[in-house]
């Protein structure tokens, strides 16, 4: 068990361009859960699935924004045609459903998202 | 709509001394609360998690508390050490609201040697 993971740590990218990030979750973690954070402020949710069904999306998440997990284990969140605004921290968390440590979320490292 | 709130927004200390960490919550009726530590340009580490029908969790030389119908939750450091410098951040989830994590904005804490 690796601990959740992230992938690219740091992405710089124009005004205007898409961009896609991957989350690796803790194996056999069955919840899996996006957080965007801004300089100063707490993360803020944005969606999150159980298994591959997304079951809650965040009003922050424009139809710029798409998510997607497809085998019930990795995930990405694309932002298309990307904005200044969207330069943040962008944190995925993974949790279980069951045993010991059911609801504790377990966050990766981040990607830091800088759009020029 | 829930709001947390976390006081102070940064804390120095001398190490060795004990401190305590406030956060509030406005709605009490939360599934449990969740403390985090983050250190500078990295991802969060959870710290304790206490459930709604807890009053207390320990780990080492940390203990949270949570009294629901104050809306308060205390995270209470014994002898501090520089190690322990970061910010930490307090997180509830809403009962029937899914399961995020709504955040307060964090105490910077820094600890000197």
């Amino acid at each position: 068990d690796t601990g959740v993971s992230q992938n690219p740590r740091h992405k710089i990218t124009k005004r205007g361009q898409n961009v896609t990030f991957r989350c690796d979750p803790i194996s056999e973690h069955n919840r899996l859960y996006w957080y965007r954070q801004t300089l100063g402020q707490g993360p803020e949710f944005l969606t999150y699935f159980q298994n591959e069904a997304q079951l809650e999306k965040s009003r922050l998440l424009s139809d710029r924004f798409s998510a997607e997990r497809p085998k019930g284990s990795f995930s990405t969140l694309e932002i298309q045609r990307t904005e200044q605004g969207d330069s943040a921290m962008y944190l995925c968390a993974s949790s279980l459903t069951s045993g010991p440590s059911t609801d504790t979320q377990y966050f990766g490292p981040g990607t830091r998202l800088t759009v020029l | 709509k829930q709001e947390v709130t976390q006081i102070p927004a940064a804390l120095s200390v001398p190490e060795g001394e004990n401190l305590v960490l406030n956060c509030s919550f406005t709605d009490s009726a939360i599934y449990n609360l969740q403390w985090f530590r983050q250190d500078p340009g990295k991802g969060l580490t959870s710290l304790l998690l206490i459930q709604s029908s807890q009053r207390e969790q320990t780990s080492g030389r940390l203990n949270a508390s949570l009294d629901k119908s104050s809306g308060r939750s205390t995270l209470y450091i014994a002898a501090s050490q520089p190690g322990d410098s970061a910010t930490y951040l307090c997180a509830v989830r809403r009962i029937a609201a899914g399961t995020a994590l709504i955040f307060g904005k964090g105490t910077t804490l820094s600890v000197s040697s």
